[in-house]
C-alpha cells in the first residue's frame, strides 16, 4: 500500500535551516509528482511547493519562493524541502503528499511531520 | 490568488441528518475543484475532485455539485464518523484551500 513517511522535523531557532525528507513506498514513485503542504497548529492547509516527476517542473506558493527548495531522488524514493531563514510563522505540521489528476490534487498524505521555530 | 470561503464556519448535527457545506470562490475555478475531510491527528483524505468525482473508496453518501464560483459538499445521511473537518481546495489559479468547515455532533 501506498506509504509516505516524513521526518526532519523538530524545534529550531529563527533563521536556522533544515531539511525536511519524505521517504515513499508501495507506488512507482518515479512516475508520480509529489507535494508538500504545511498545517500551522489548529489552522488550515496552505500549499507549499509542487514538483513534478522528473523534478522538471517546480512551483512554489508566492510567499515560500526564494526561502524553501522542493527536491527529490528517484533513486531513493525520498522528497526533499529545505527550508532556509526559518520564521516562527514557518511552524507548522508539514506533510508530503502524492499527486492526483495531473497535479491538481492529491490523493495520499504522509502523517506529517513537525516544524517548531521559537527562541 | 483565488481565496476560498466556506461556510458555515461551524456545523452542528445528528446523526443521520443531512449536511450541505458551502464553498464559494473570488473568481471562477472552472470545475476545478476538491473537497478533503480531516479527523483530529490525521491528514486529510481526498473525498471528491473535479467538483463531482468521488475518489476512490468514497461511499456515495458524499457528493459534490457547483460551477464557477459557488461548490456544494453534500453528505445524504450523516455516519458517526463523518465528524470531521472539511476542507475545499481550488487547482484553477495554482492551489489554495478554504479555511474549513467544522462539522460537530448535535
Amino acid at each position: 500500500q501506498v506509504q509516505l513517511v516524513e521526518s526532519g522535523g523538530g524545534v529550531f531557532q529563527p533563521g536556522r535551516s533544515l531539511r525536511l525528507s519524505c521517504a515513499a513506498s508501495g507506488f512507482p514513485f518515479s512516475i508520480y509528482g509529489m507535494h508538500w503542504v504545511r498545517q500551522a497548529p489548529g489552522k488550515g492547509l496552505e500549499w507549499v511547493a509542487v514538483i513534478g516527476h522528473d523534478g522538471t517542473y517546480i512551483h512554489y506558493t508566492e510567499s515560500m519562493k526564494g526561502r524553501f527548495t522542493i527536491s527529490r531522488d528517484n533513486s531513493k524514493n525520498t522528497l526533499y524541502l529545505q527550508m532556509n531563514g526559518l520564521g516562527v510563522e514557518d511552524t507548522a505540521v508539514y506533510y508530503c503528499a502524492r499527486d492526483f489528476e495531473i497535479s491538481k490534487y492529491v490523493d495520499y498524505w504522509g502523517q506529517g511531520t513537525l516544524v517548531s521555530v521559537s527562541s | 490568488e483565488v481565496v476560498l470561503t466556506q461556510s458555515p464556519a461551524t456545523l452542528s448535527l445528528s446523526p443521520g441528518e443531512r449536511a450541505t457545506l458551502s464553498c464559494r470562490a473570488s473568481q471562477s475555478v472552472s470545475n476545478c475543484l476538491a473537497w478533503y475531510q480531516q479527523k483530529p491527528g490525521q491528514p486529510p483524505r481526498l473525498l471528491i475532485y473535479d467538483v463531482s468525482k468521488r475518489a476512490t473508496g468514497i461511499p456515495a453518501r458524499f457528493s459534490g455539485s457547483g460551477s464557477g464560483t459557488d461548490f456544494t459538499l453534500t453528505i445524504s445521511s450523516l455516519e458517526p464518523e463523518d465528524f470531521a473537518v472539511y476542507y475545499c481546495q481550488q487547482c484553477s489559479n495554482w492551489r489554495t484551500f478554504g479555511p474549513g468547515t467544522r462539522m460537530d455532533i448535535k
